[in-house]
């Protein structure tokens, strides 16, 4: 079964406005943890933001920040104030930490581009 | 900040080869890991070690082994490449558990 799913194959967003990149998992541990990259076109895997199950405020870094949602089971990406250089592959990935320890599970992405 | 070396950025392979990809990390992690990335498949997991000499399958091990004899090096081999193992590989290190994978730049390995 998919641990991680992202529905948004690619999405078109304004210079300077915001964009909420979607991503649902499925797990029945109780502790987890959930990340975002994102892969420009030259190829490098960036880590841009961390979530725990157990957090109790949303995380955030800078323009990204983390819509985490546990009952829906839902992690979302947010950007704001998008610039042209956000336009890459996002991906929302998570691992396990009682029944998987090692492993991070990652969905199929979202393509980001930032139209000037 | 940690570097993730993979030694070669593009690689053509005939069928039937025996093909080395090679990884170094420079962070003293004891984890690295082996992925391939395919359009529409996100990243899935090879192989992955916790300690030198030691190794995990991870969810498509099939037609790869692999190779840690040093802490800091993680190589992924190819056998016999088929035209099926066409894909970037990418390959990740990892210190405490709460901490994030730091990737390589990839390779991407076209076999003909």
């Amino acid at each position: 079964a998919q641990k991680i799913t992202q529905t948004q194959p690619g999405m078109f967003v304004q210079e300077k406005e915001a964009v909420t990149l979607d991503c649902t998992y499925d797990t029945s541990d109780q502790s987890y943890g959930l990340f975002w990259y994102k892969q420009p076109s030259s190829g490098e895997m960036i880590f841009l933001i961390y979530q725990g199950s157990y957090d109790e405020q949303n995380a955030t870094e800078g323009r990204y920040s983390l819509n985490f949602q546990k009952a829906r089971k839902s992690a979302n990406l947010v950007i704001s104030a998008s610039q042209l250089g956000d336009s890459a592959m996002y991906f929302c990935a998570m691992r396990e930490f009682r029944s998987n320890d090692y492993k991070l599970s990652f969905g199929a992405g979202t393509t980001v581009t930032v139209r000037a | 900040d940690v570097k993730v070396t993979q030694s070669s950025r593009y690689l053509v392979k005939r069928t039937g080869e025996k093909v080395f990809l090679e990884c170094v990390q420079d962070m003293d992690h004891e984890n690295m890991f082996w992925y391939r990335q395919d359009p529409g498949l996100g990243l899935r997991l090879i192989y992955f070690s916790y300690d030198v000499k030691m190794k995990e399958k991870g969810d498509i091990p099939e037609g790869y082994s692999v190779s840690r004899e040093k802490k800091e090096r993680f190589s992924l081999i190819l056998e016999s490449a088929s035209t099926n193992q066409t894909s970037m590989y990418l390959c990740a290190s990892r210190g405490p558990l709460n901490s994030p994978l730091h990737f390589g730049n990839g390779t991407r390995l076209t076999v003909t």
